[in-house]
């Protein structure tokens, strides 16, 4: 069955340090990946998204993913953390199948001044 | 609509109670999805929507959820007979339609608090 794993239940950072967010999926298929933040109180927001071509995908507010099938993953970086990053991060793979979005557990980000 | 808009906000209920969660979906959007997102817990997939018709139910916990959707555009989903258990934030998300190239937009959602 397709999963995604998030192995980082929590990460803190300082301001300004870079930041990578672990994502590992399992699908028999090309995948169609996502990253999704959720601010406190908030719907969830697209980042980004992977459907074909270039690995790595540029997406809102300096992030980028780069896919690596090799290791079924989908690591979500940013050079650089702003105060307004802290929020819960999830990522997300298509299940053709089933036609529906299988999302990992996700990922709360704390970031100190 | 611009977004994808639900609600209540917020829906307290004691248990026992029924329930109606109102998802209006981005307009144009044929395919609307429901999660639930219980208390620190990852988005748990419930049942999507391909025009009025639903071709997967599995995610449904119990015969007390049941999600209708009606002239292609709004969805509901009723809890009956609510439980404590059944407290969450409950996502509705649209997208153009149920296929993988295709970003689903969600709302802010509906907290659900069973006492």
């Amino acid at each position: 069955a397709q999963s995604v794993t998030q192995p980082d239940i929590h990460i803190t950072v300082s301001e300004g340090a870079s930041l990578e967010l672990r994502c590992n999926y399992s699908y028999g298929a090309t995948p169609y990946l996502f990253w999704y933040v959720q601010s406190p109180g908030q719907g969830l927001q697209l980042l980004l998204k992977y459907f074909s071509g270039d690995t790595l995908v540029q997406g809102i507010k300096g992030f980028e993913a780069e896919f690596k099938r090799s290791q079924s993953s989908f690591n979500l970086r940013k050079p650089s953390v702003h105060w307004s990053d802290a929020a819960e991060y999830f990522c997300a793979v298509f299940s053709g199948g089933y036609n529906k979005l299988i999302f990992g557990a996700g990922t709360r980000l704390a970031v100190h001044p | 609509g611009a977004g994808v808009s639900q609600s209540p906000s917020n829906k307290v209920t004691e248990k026992g109670k029924d329930v109606e969660l109102r998802c209006d979906p981005i307009s144009g959007h044929t395919a609307l999805y429901w999660y639930r997102q219980s208390l620190g817990q990852g988005l748990e997939f419930l049942i999507y929507f391909q025009g009025n018709s639903a071709p997967d139910k599995s995610g449904l916990p119990s015969d007390r959820f049941s999600a209708e959707r009606t002239g292609g555009s709004v969805s509901t989903l009723t809890i009956q007979r609510t439980q404590q258990e059944d407290s969450a934030v409950y996502l509705c998300a649209s997208s153009v339609e149920a296929l993988g190239a295709n970003v689903l937009t969600f709302g802010a959602g509906s907290r659900l608090t069973v006492l």
